[in-house]
């Protein structure tokens, strides 16, 4: 049973570029959360989604920031016109339910130049 | 809203030691889950305990155990018989319980670097 799959591991980009971060949960998962993590800081989250839905986003940049969560594919978060300050690790978790573990992926490093 | 403090950056242990890392947590909820999780240098997020706060009873994962304040508001996590392979950053991490607002967010300390040394 394959874990939570990220890819790309690593992604860089210049100023002003978008990033794409796709997020494939654990098979059988329908909730997928997305955490960034500043470098020696612990994870913040971001936004929390259903299949097709956005449950919360509570911790997501007013600007640039979106995600989505298809019917079908993986979980996309995307960052339009990145900036320095998004330079940072994305993850993505996935669980059951919103009362299950969360189980995490690899994350994507995202590095803005 | 919900905070976790982890007030140790960093600790060191020596193998086959036991070292306490410590974590303390603010809420006015009553029904939360609390968890250690571990970032080896690969940076994989890897759960390591979890305790629901309506059980007075420590939880414990082999080598790994906690020490579980609830009026206190502390979750302290034990590795006991330290090997090389803890060398790691732990976060500690909360998340409410059941209820119409959860959303099953976790809610993460700064971290502890932990240091095994041989």
């Amino acid at each position: 049973n394959a874990g939570v799959m990220q890819n790309p591991r690593h992604l860089v980009r210049r100023r002003g570029q978008e990033a794409r971060l796709r997020c494939s949960p654990m098979k059988g998962h329908s909730h997928v959360y997305w955490y960034r993590q500043l470098p020696e800081e612990g994870l913040k989250f971001m936004v929390y989604l259903q299949k097709e839905n956005i449950i919360d986003e509570s911790g997501m940049p007013k600007e640039r920031f979106s995600a989505e969560f298809p019917k079908e594919g993986p979980s996309i978060l995307r960052i339009q016109q990145v900036v320095r300050g998004d330079s940072a690790a994305y993850f993505c978790a996935s669980s059951t339910s919103s009362q299950r573990e969360q189980y995490f992926g690899p994350g994507t490093r995202l590095t803005v130049t | 809203a919900q905070t976790v403090t982890q007030s140790q950056p960093e600790m060191s242990v020596q193998e086959a030691e036991t070292v306490t890392l410590s974590c303390t947590y603010d809420t006015s909820e009553s029904d939360y889950y609390l968890f250690w999780y571990k970032q080896p240098p690969s940076r994989q997020m890897i759960l390591v305990i979890r305790q629901e706060a309506y059980k007075q009873q420590n939880a414990t994962e082999n080598r790994f155990s906690v020490n579980f304040q609830k009026a206190a508001k502390s979750f302290s996590l034990k590795i006991s018989d330290s090997q090389l392979g803890d060398a790691a950053m732990y976060f500690c991490a909360y998340r409410s319980g059941q209820g119409s607002s959860n959303t099953g967010k976790l809610i993460f300390g700064q971290g502890t670097t932990l240091q095994v040394k041989p």
